[in-house]
């Protein structure tokens, strides 16, 4: 059972817009979220996260926002240049727990086309 | 800096041998997690370090999996009698107390033939 998703396996935008890649997670007690970005060949690299008890974490060109409610986190880059393309993994942790182990999504490979 | 490294990068053998995979944490870090990446799939937690000690090895997906620490810093995942199902691309990550983000290494690709 997968307790995060990425229902988008890829999702292709043009250089300067916007690209939103979503996540929802199943799992009451996950309290912390974070966004990797990954390059073939080279491992997740941490991109961004956010903690239960906010709704929105901004760095630069990248906000996550988080919606408790909904099970449901978004990543927003604003604006997409072509060296975002990657595969950008959605990941999730319970940090009440003894170890700090992460829970990832199947990943959505982001194609920023110049 | 340094960060995180894994030998061999690739890794090819055949059905039933032992293998034995490397990571090299970066300095200081005193958790390290071992995951593994199928074909089409996000990465799965295996097992996870606090110093030398496996404090969680829940992930293990059976006994021919083993890991190991013994120095606190160096970690080898070993897996014996290797089944084509082993192959994937095993990772791993560190981080300088267990509530801060990880870091991973590039992977070890493992291929059983």
């Amino acid at each position: 059972d997968q307790q995060v998703k990425q229902n988008s396996p890829s999702l292709s935008v043009q250089e300067g817009r916007i690209s939103i890649l979503n996540c929802d997670y199943t799992n009451s007690m996950f309290d912390y979220f974070l966004w990797y970005k990954k390059y073939p060949a080279e491992g997740p690299t941490f991109l961004i996260s956010i903690s239960s008890i906010k709704d929105k974490n901004e760095d630069g060109r990248f906000t996550v926002f988080l919606n408790k409610s909904a099970k449901h986190l978004s990543l927003h880059i604003v604006p997409s240049q072509p060296g975002d393309s990657a595969v950008y993994f959605c990941a999730a942790t319970f940090r009440g727990g003894s170890n700090y182990k992460l829970t990832f999504g199947k990943g959505t490979l982001l194609t920023v086309n110049p | 800096g340094a960060g995180v490294s894994q030998t061999p990068s690739n890794k090819v053998t055949e059905k039933g041998k032992y293998v034995e995979l490397r990571c090299d944490p970066i300095s200081g870090h005193t958790a390290l997690y071992w995951y593994r990446q199928s074909l089409g799939q996000g990465p799965e937690f295996l097992i996870y370090f606090q110093g030398t000690g496996a404090a969680d090895d829940s992930g293990l997906p059976n006994d021919r999996f083993f890991a190991v620490r013994p120095e606190g810093s160096v970690s080898t995942l070993k897996i014996q009698r290797t089944e084509r199902g082993d192959s994937a691309v095993y990772l791993c990550a560190s981080s300088q107390v267990i509530y801060n983000e990880q870091f991973f290494g590039p992977g070890t690709r493992l291929t059983v033939l």
